[in-house]
């Protein structure tokens, strides 16, 4: 069985501070890790994905993030807050590629403070 | 990039009646489609998967008779409520896998909100 957990339902930051948001994970197997974002009454755009590869994955937007395993984790952060990063976002474990079914966290409400 | 469609976007009904949504990927052949559920302030819930000309698989506690999925082609999935209740008001996410390009990943679709009144 696989499953996330996220840290923190809500993150508050002002712009241009560092963005943070934590996900663990649990998997039987090597893992695949992707990081979502939705905006309100939006369906979920990929941020960037862990398929085995490079540890330190960067995505859209000027997210990356670290997985490591020994630590079970796939924290996902920006250097600098922008008001449009404003969103909900989703850490999602799977155990292969795009046929595999998706398990979610909980989601982070992240707010960006002016 | 890859594309999928969710029609329509937002449907209210009666409660008893039934509604259909469709999942449609645009440019690319989605093996597998995948409906999720989220309630207001909530994760998305996998409520079944389906693959192309086959019999959808549903998640623990999904009742199969009462959410109807159809994968007919590799460009389209239906999902329908049948005999909606307040309960069933909620936003449905589909999500197709298969290969876009150079990229096999899962492309969700905008997502479908229900209201049954």
């Amino acid at each position: 069985a696989q499953s996330v957990t996220q840290l923190g339902s809500h993150v508050s930051v002002s712009e241009g501070a560092l963005v943070l948001l934590r996900c663990n994970y649990s998997s039987s197997v090597p893992p695949y890790l992707f990081w979502y974002v939705q905006y309100p009454n939006q369906g979920l755009q990929l941020l960037l994905k862990y398929t085995s590869a490079a540890t330190l994955v960067k995505g859209i937007n000027g997210f990356e993030a670290e997985f490591k395993k020994s630590e079970t984790s796939f924290h996902l952060t920006k250097p600098s807050a922008h008001m449009s990063d404003a969103a909900e976002y989703f850490c999602a474990v799977s155990r292969g590629g795009s046929n595999y079914k998706l398990t979610f966290g909980k989601g982070t409400l992240l707010t960006v403070n002016p | 990039g890859a594309v999928v469609s969710q029609h329509p976007s937002w449907v209210i009904c009666k409660s008893g009646t039934s509604v259909k949504i469709e999942c449609r990927s645009l440019d690319f052949q989605a093996t597998t489609m995948f409906w999720y559920r989220q309630f207001p302030k909530q994760s998305l819930m996998l409520m079944a998967t389906s693959n192309e000309g086959s019999k959808a698989t549903y998640e623990q506690g999904v009742e199969k008779d009462k959410f109807l999925i159809n994968h007919a082609s590799l460009t389209l999935s239906t999902l329908t409520v049948t005999s909606a209740h307040p309960e069933d008001s909620s936003f449905y996410i589909c999500s197709a896998g298969g290969r876009a390009g150079a990229s096999y990943e899962q492309y969700f679709g905008p997502g479908t909100r229900l209201t049954v009144t």
